[in-house]
């Protein structure tokens, strides 16, 4: 079965310093993988998502993710972070034709200023 | 472009009680997401709607849970009668795309709403 594994559930970084989310991913073919972003009193916004070709994509707000099949993980960055980025983030995955997406715990940003 | 609105916001009932929850996805949306995240537990899928029909109920926790989308545009999930575990926020999502017929469809992005937090009390 799917599952998404996120290992962090709380993450605090000072503004402008970098920020890397870990997300690990358990599918035996390759897999459609996303981030989402939650803000307070918001829905869940698509930060990008990764189908095939490039393993590096790009998304909004200036985050990045890189796929990576030998280590089944898809990691999101930023190299500078701004307060507003303070969330929730999720990574999910879906698989072959089952239009569902199978989600991680999530992993919750505070940043400092 | 109005986005996915969800209402309620919130939801405070005692066990037992009847909840239904409303969501109106963007126009012209044939793809319909109903999901939920209990505390301390990640999202999970609870059906999918291709217009009016229900394309998949595989993550419908119980009988207890009813979802339609009369018409093919918003949609109600009913909780009856309503438990603890039943406590969360429920989102719903909408996409475009003609369900399973295209490609294009398929990989249409979903959009969120804000969620509805129910309590069971």
């Amino acid at each position: 079965a799917q599952s998404v594994t996120q290992p962090d559930i709380h993450i605090t970084v000072s503004e402008g310093a970098s920020l890397e989310l870990r997300c690990n991913y358990s599918y035996g073919a390759t897999p459609y993988l996303f981030w989402y972003v939650q803000s307070p009193g918001q829905g869940l916004q698509l930060l990008l998502k990764y189908f095939s070709g490039d393993t590096l994509v790009q998304g909004i707000k200036g985050f990045e993710a890189e796929f990576k099949r030998s280590q089944s993980s898809f990691n999101l960055r930023k190299p500078s972070v701004h307060w507003s980025d303070a969330a929730e983030y999720f990574c999910a995955v879906r698989a072959g034709n089952n239009r569902k997406l199978i989600w991680g715990l999530g992993t919750s940003l505070a940043v400092n200023p | 472009e109005a986005g996915v609105t969800q209402f309620p916001s919130h939801s405070v009932i005692e066990k037992g009680q009847t909840v239904t929850l409303r969501c109106d996805p963007i126009s012209g949306h044939d793809n319909l997401y109903w999901y939920r995240r209990v505390m301390g537990k990640e999202i999970k899928f609870l059906l999918h709607f291709v217009k009016e029909s229900k394309q998949d109920e595989s993550g419908m926790p119980n009988n207890r849970f009813l979802a339609e989308r009369t018409g093919g545009t918003y949609s109600t999930l009913k909780v009856q009668p309503a438990e603890l575990e039943d406590s969360g926020v429920y989102f719903c999502a909408s996409s475009q795309g003609l369900g399973t017929s295209g490609r294009e469809g398929f990989w249409n992005e979903q959009f969120f709403g804000p969620g509805t937090r129910l309590t069971v009390l």
